[in-house]
């Protein structure tokens, strides 16, 4: 799997937009954008995932540029229960199906109330 | 509620001693997989299993542990002679064909 780059760490103001960004520029024309975080105490979850257009649902949305190198997962209105470990995943989804996830050490973010 | 569960929660045992741990997918998820994480760093995969087919596992996954998941339903991963470096939270996911892994709320593992 290509390699991802986050920050260690991010504050935002509670209801403010939060913008977490990822680089990955070894990114491969197959592989799928996928975020998850992780809140404390608990396993995990699942965010969002894109492969080359912007994406959006209920959690958040996940802006892809257009050379592929960077994402921003942008949470709209920050809330104290977002604060979590925000993990950035690229995996070769369609060739290799539902396959172990490799996480690095994400980027915590902090939201003050 | 209808997510992965693991049992037990929290495991405190002395070094040399042997444990294990289950996981119980979401009913009807054909993929199931183990992670570990130590403090400070995301999950690290060790092995998963499609069914009852364990399809990888990881270097991470010396010989002192084991995984098993008999007719495809849960699954149980045994530690055999344990570290103190095998101090950590076991994580278990749980997927169908879908993108998304759903992961339990882990065991959190002590030795002493």
């Amino acid at each position: 799997d290509a390699k991802t780059t986050q920050p260690n760490s991010m504050e935002s103001n509670e209801e403010e937009p939060v913008h977490l960004p990822c680089n990955h520029s070894t990114i491969s024309g197959t592989d799928y954008i996928h975020w998850y975080r992780q809140l404390p105490s608990q396993g995990p979850e699942y965010v969002i995932h894109g492969l080359t257009s912007n994406v959006n649902n209920r959690m958040a949305s996940l802006a892809i540029a257009e050379d592929r190198k960077s994402s921003t997962l942008i949470l709209h209105r920050a809330t104290l229960r977002d604060a979590a470990v925000y993990y950035c995943i690229l995996r070769d989804t369609p060739r290799e199906g539902n396959t172990p996830l490799v996480f690095g050490k994400g980027t915590r973010l902090s939201v003050i109330a | 509620d209808t997510g992965v569960s693991q049992n037990p929660r929290h495991k405190i045992t002395k070094r040399g001693q042997n444990v294990t741990f289950r996981c119980d997918p979401i009913s009807e998820h054909n993929r199931l997989y183990w992670y570990r994480q130590t403090l400070g760093q995301g999950p690290e995969f060790l092995t998963y299993f499609q069914n009852e087919a364990q399809l990888e596992k990881s270097r991470l996954l010396s010989d002192r542990f084991s995984a098993e998941r008999p007719k495809g339903s849960f699954s149980t991963l045994e530690i055999q002679r344990t570290e103190q470096g095998d101090s950590a939270m076991y994580l278990c996911a749980s997927s169908s064909w879908t993108i998304e892994q759903y992961f339990g709320p882990g065991t959190r593992l002590t030795v002493t």
